[in-house]
């Protein structure tokens, strides 16, 4: 039973284009959400986040919506890198939970 | 700082050994937890920790046994390594309420 789904194992852009990744989830008790990027041999580090209480989130190139009645957030990339090249996992918690649930991910890449 | 350190990068084990994954992490994080990463696959928790003494199953615990005896450790021990104990394993550490963990390198286990 998955709780959080990335529904594309994969995703090809161009460089300079829009990259924008797709992640639902179906527990309502969820109300954060971040985004984390993994390249081959390493572990995952942090790109960005979103509160429940936002709708949307910046941070440079990055930016995370978040659409609560539809249970779906996205990860829009803009412009899109070959660095970006990387899967990127969706992961959520509930309020006051010490833990996390991640999909799947999606591999990124950016082609020159 | 060095984060969250893993030892060993890369180890085979035959059906049937025993070893300890070692995580340690001197960021002063409450919180620690264990994942395993199977191929095409999301993270999955093993055990996590939210403090020392204190120690939690997450959603695979089973064939795995962990500790907390200081802040900074969180070894996994496999006692009897079978082949579905094959995959990447990743310790990561959390600040308590922060949201964001931060992931060790990964140790590659293979059991044949």
């Amino acid at each position: 039973d998955q709780q959080v789904k990335q529904n594309s194992p994969s995703l090809s852009v161009q460089e300079g284009r829009i990259s924008i990744l797709n992640c639902d989830y179906t527990n309502s008790m969820f109300d954060y959400f971040l985004w984390y990027k993994k390249y081959p041999a390493e572990g995952p580090t942090f790109l960005i986040s979103i509160s429940s209480i936002k709708d949307k989130n910046e941070d440079g190139r990055f930016t995370v919506f978040l659409n609560k009645s539809a249970k779906h957030l996205s990860l829009h990339i803009v412009p899109s890198q070959p660095g970006d090249s990387a899967v990127y996992f969706c992961a959520a918690t509930p309020g006051g939970s010490e833990k996390l649930v991640f999909g799947k991910g999606t591999k990124l890449t950016v082609n020159p | 700082n060095a984060g969250v350190t893993q030892t060993p990068k890369f180890r085979i084990l035959k059906i049937g050994q025993s070893m300890t994954l070692q995580c340690a992490q001197d960021m002063n994080h409450n919180y620690m937890y264990w994942y395993r990463q199977d191929p095409g696959m999301g993270l999955k928790l093993i055990y996590y920790s939210v403090g020392a003494g204190i120690t939690d199953k997450g959603e695979v615990p089973n064939g795995y046994n962990v500790s907390r005896s200081t802040t900074e450790d969180f070894p996994l021990r496999l006692e009897l390594a079978a082949p579905s104990q094959t995959s990447v394993y990743f310790c990561a550490s959390e600040l308590a309420g922060a949201n964001e963990q931060f992931f060790g390198p990964g140790t590659r286990l293979t059991v044949l």
